[in-house]
């Protein structure tokens, strides 16, 4: 039972490149987020997926787009790299989403740096 | 909106002191509140939750009450250990808010033996 799992941990890309960031959870959770944690900021969500089939924008969505390919994973995608995108980003999941159930089991985090 | 409000860091503590970190919110709904614990170079675990007024979450010796009158939610400890230097962070879910999953910036806590 891995939780959940983020790839890669670390990435550098240039500015104006394109990555997708993966994420997986084994616990049969619903609902995946994903988030941004900057120095200074705390955690901000980016986009999140109440159920299978459905996401929706979170604080900070613009210059990124969200695919819940199933529903053990949920990925993010840069489309064109921007130096104001450096950051570690985690996923997270949970059972559902309001109330006691939105407990949410984090990932280890992906680092990345936008050059 | 929504927000939460944390006490700035970092905490210094000695080993056995008693720990307190201020958290309040602002809310449109009935938020449930938590608090999560993040570890160097790791992700957060959740430390303790309350989903109602006047609930206490607990763990691991932490506490905290969700106080309504006074949309708080701090964060205390007995006596805290070496073990326990980490980053903090009070978080809100509110379904009825524009931003429904807010976390404050987080508190670090260093303790020296």
């Amino acid at each position: 039972n891995a939780g959940v799992t983020q790839t890669p941990k670390f990435q550098v890309l240039k500015t104006g490149q394109s990555m997708t960031l993966q994420c997986a959870q084994d616990m049969n959770h619903n609902s995946m987020y994903w988030y941004r944690q900057d120095p200074g900021m705390g955690l901000r969500l980016i986009y999140y997926s109440a159920s299978e089939g459905t996401t929706d924008k979170g604080e900070v969505p613009n210059g990124y787009n969200v695919s819940r390919l199933n529903k053990r994973e949920f990925s993010l995608r840069l489309e064109s790299a921007a130096p104001s995108q450096t950051s570690v980003y985690f996923c997270a999941s949970s059972v559902g989403v309001w109330g006691a159930s939105n407990e949410q089991y984090f990932g280890p985090g992906t680092r990345l740096t936008v050059t | 909106g929504n927000s939460v409000t944390q006490m700035e860091g970092p905490v210094t503590l000695s080993e056995e002191a008693f720990l307190t970190i201020n958290c309040t919110y602002t809310a449109t709904g009935y938020p449930s509140l938590f608090w999560y614990v993040q570890y160097p170079g790791e992700g957060l675990q959740l430390l303790l939750k309350a989903t109602k007024a006047d609930d206490k979450g607990s763990n691991k010796g932490f506490e905290a009450t969700y106080r309504k009158e006074t949309t708080s939610f701090h964060l205390e400890k007995g006596s805290v250990q070496v073990s326990d230097s980490a980053v903090y962070f009070c978080a809100l879910s509110d379904p009825s808010g524009t931003y429904k999953y807010i976390f404050g910036t987080g508190t670090r806590l260093k303790v020296l033996a």
